[in-house]
């Protein structure tokens, strides 16, 4: 079975500083693995998404995400932070096949401060 | 830009009572879902929809839910009699393949259940 922890549920960062936000995954098979964004009152955003191609990802916005097989982990990052970046960020797990299922982690809410 | 629509946004029902959340996918899509977010928790699956049928649902998705595709551009939630514990932001998505393709989420319908 998938499954995606998130650790941290809420993070703070000054307005310039790196973004971190950690994700390790579980997944019986090689993994599809996302990130998305929640702003508040919105649906979900990808972000970026790994499937199996460059390990290092890029994304919208600014964000990169690295997965590494041997951590089962896909942190994402972003250099410098943005007010805008305020937000919920969920990292999601899909094992594929037909009409693959996405497993979301609990979530991190971004603070970015002045 | 093609974009996922839900209707309504926000519906409140009382216990018991049947409800119907609507979902107009992206045109192109062939591969539906719905998903639920319980208050200050993470998105849940419900259920996946592929070829005018359920591909899979999970353990929440019991004889009280359904799903149709009633028509070429609606996809519907229904809950039969729903309890209190059904409140909950309801989220469809559709992606317009299965695996590592994303899955373009909708801006969700807030249920309350009195």
């Amino acid at each position: 079975a998938q499954s995606v922890t998130q650790l941290g549920s809420h993070v703070s960062v000054s307005e310039g500083a790196l973004v971190l936000l950690r994700c390790n995954y579980s997944s019986s098979v090689p993994p599809y693995l996302f990130w998305y964004v929640q702003y508040p009152n919105q649906g979900l955003q990808l972000l970026l998404k790994y499937t199996s191609a460059a390990t290092l990802v890029k994304g919208i916005n600014g964000f990169e995400a690295e997965f590494k097989k041997s951590e089962t982990s896909f942190h994402l990052t972003k250099p410098s932070a943005h007010m805008s970046d305020a937000a919920e960020y969920f990292c999601a797990v899909s094992e594929g096949g037909t009409a693959s299922k996405l497993t979301f982690g609990t979530g991190t809410r971004l603070q970015v401060t002045l | 830009e093609p974009e996922v629509t839900q209707t309504p946004s926000h519906q409140v029902t009382q216990m018991g009572q049947e409800v119907i959340l609507r979902c107009v996918p992206i045109s192109n899509h062939l591969y539906f879902y719905w998903y639920r977010q319980i208050l200050g928790q993470k998105v849940e699956f419900l259920v996946s929809f592929y070829n005018n049928e359920i591909s899979e649902k999970s353990e929440i998705f019991d004889d009280q839910f359904s799903v149709e595709r009633p028509d070429g551009s609606n996809f519907t939630l229904k809950i039969r009699s729903t309890k209190l514990e059904d409140s909950a932001m309801y989220f469809c998505a559709s992606s317009e393949s299965s695996g590592g393709y994303e899955q373009y989420f909708g801006p969700g319908t807030r249920l309350t259940v009195t």
